[in-house]
């Protein structure tokens, strides 16, 4: 069955470490998205990518990166600079073409800090 | 930048219909979407309107006013399964046709 696979599902954060969320798609999808959660809010994007290699800054990018090596893989790294990572993060994907391009998204990944 | 708002939470009955309404701000708009969340999980496409009127899917209804920048969210004979977070959002032709959510309502049933 083709879809989106985050993990882990929990993931803890120690002060000052980086920690990598994974992202992966067996949709042939061009367009992956990072959004953040959280408690009784909607969804910010942090980072998106349009294609291989390329990857743009969403909304509220500080504290993150990202890379796109591969169309199916993209990983998100939370790094020490993100001071506030406590929240539920989704990964999206959707085709480029046509203007109703739906997002598919993954079951997401709660990250807390130690 | 976009300006995207929903009533927080909302309550109804087993049976009942509640209207989840949704007004947006945008320079370029190109698209409006509703999706549902439960909790601690990922949230599920259920419509897209793109032009002005009524899109129905099954107990699920989109209306859409370009002009008003105005669309709500009908579901009619609610169930308890309908309980979740409903997430309206925005894209924008003039911010890289990125999608904008706005806050979400709750829905309890």
């Amino acid at each position: 069955d083709g879809g989106i696979t985050q993990s882990p599902k929990y993931l803890f954060r120690k002060e000052g470490q980086n920690v990598t969320l994974s992202c992966e798609q067996n949709l042939n999808h061009d367009a992956m998205y990072w959004y953040r959660q959280d408690p009784g809010q909607g969804l910010r994007l942090i980072y998106y990518s349009q294609i291989v290699n390329d990857f743009q800054k969403g909304d509220i990018a500080e504290g993150y990166s990202v890379s796109r090596e591969k169309k199916e893989s993209f990983p998100l790294t939370v790094t020490s600079a993100q001071k506030n990572p406590t929240a539920f993060y989704l990964c999206a994907s959707s085709t480029r073409t046509g203007d109703n391009e739906k997002l598919f998204f993954g079951s997401g990944t709660q990250l807390s800090v130690l | 930048g976009q300006n995207i708002d929903q009533p927080t939470e909302m309550t109804a009955t087993e049976g009942a219909i509640v209207q989840i309404n949704c007004t947006y701000q945008t320079s370029g708009f190109n698209g409006l979407f509703w999706y549902q969340q439960h909790a601690g999980e990922a949230p599920t496409f259920l419509s897209y309107n793109v032009l002005d009127g009524l899109e129905e899917k099954g107990r699920f209804s989109s209306f859409l006013s370009r002009s008003k920048g105005y669309s709500y969210l009908l579901l009619k004979e609610l169930q308890m399964k309908d309980s979740a977070s409903y997430l309206c959002a925005v894209r924008d032709r003039t911010a890289g046709n990125k999608l904008t959510f706005g806050g979400g309502t709750r829905v309890l049933v």
